[in-house]
């Protein structure tokens, strides 16, 4: 079945950083990318679409400027959070879309990111 | 609208009862739905998917339920194992795109 990786699993950084995550598709290439934030015991919320060679498209009240999103290439998209603050912890997780499959279930989900802002 | 998670509703069973996960959806356009199970600290695994052209499909010991009528969805696992312990969400879409909506979502607990 298709992969997806994300790395780092937890960061821990202080106010004011960045902090970059990376989300690999491991045996398919993706042309769409799926970044998503779940704070404790509540939903996934979609954040933006990360589309290959284009840019971001980002979900109502999601900062572009903020969350910066790159997918430089067919198996990876980076979410940079930039001048990351305490109400950024959260849990970020990615996922991607397998291209050209007959099933309708077509997007495959990381194992997450825990990010910690002190 | 959108299904917005808000609040997490659990959910406790006996090992080797049944379990019912319920979810409501908003989005009478949608036309695709996938139950997700959600360990702690990890991201959401696949467990079974239904066309809205169905109101039935089963699995390997679990079956979803989909009524379109009242825009609801059901999940039920049979033989509750201690390793069904874990969040279990509903997500929906439409064929004509590729962006899915999670539901609140559901804490199980299975106790042995």
């Amino acid at each position: 079945g298709a992969v997806v990786s994300q790395h780092p699993s937890r960061v821990i950084c202080k106010s004011g950083t960045s902090v970059k995550i990376e989300c690999r598709s491991l045996d398919f290439q993706a042309t769409t990318m799926f970044w998503y934030r779940q704070f404790p015991k509540q939903s996934l919320m979609l954040m933006a679409t990360s589309n290959e060679g284009s840019k971001a498209t980002y979900e109502q009240g999601v900062e572009k400027d903020k969350f910066l999103i790159n997918h430089a290439s067919l198996t990876l998209s980076t979410l940079t959070v930039t001048s990351a603050h305490p109400e950024d912890s959260s849990f970020y997780i990615c996922s991607a879309r397998v291209p050209l499959t007959d099933s309708y279930n077509e997007q495959f989900f990381g194992p997450g990111t825990r990010l910690t802002v002190l | 609208g959108e299904s917005v998670g808000l609040h997490l509703p659990t959910l406790s069973v006996q090992e080797g009862d049944n379990s019912i996960i319920n979810c409501a959806y908003s989005n009478s356009a949608s036309d695709y739905f996938i139950w997700y199970k959600q360990e702690s600290g990890k991201g959401p695994q696949f467990i079974i998917d239904i066309r809205s052209n169905m109101d039935k499909r089963q699995g390997q010991r679990v079956t979803v339920l989909l009524n379109k009528t009242v825009k609801h969805l059901s999940l039920q696992i049979a033989a509750t194992q201690p390793g069904d312990s874990a969040v279990y969400f509903c997500a929906e879409k439409r064929t004509s795109g590729s962006r899915l909506t999670f539901g609140e979502g559901t804490q199980l607990t299975v106790n042995p």
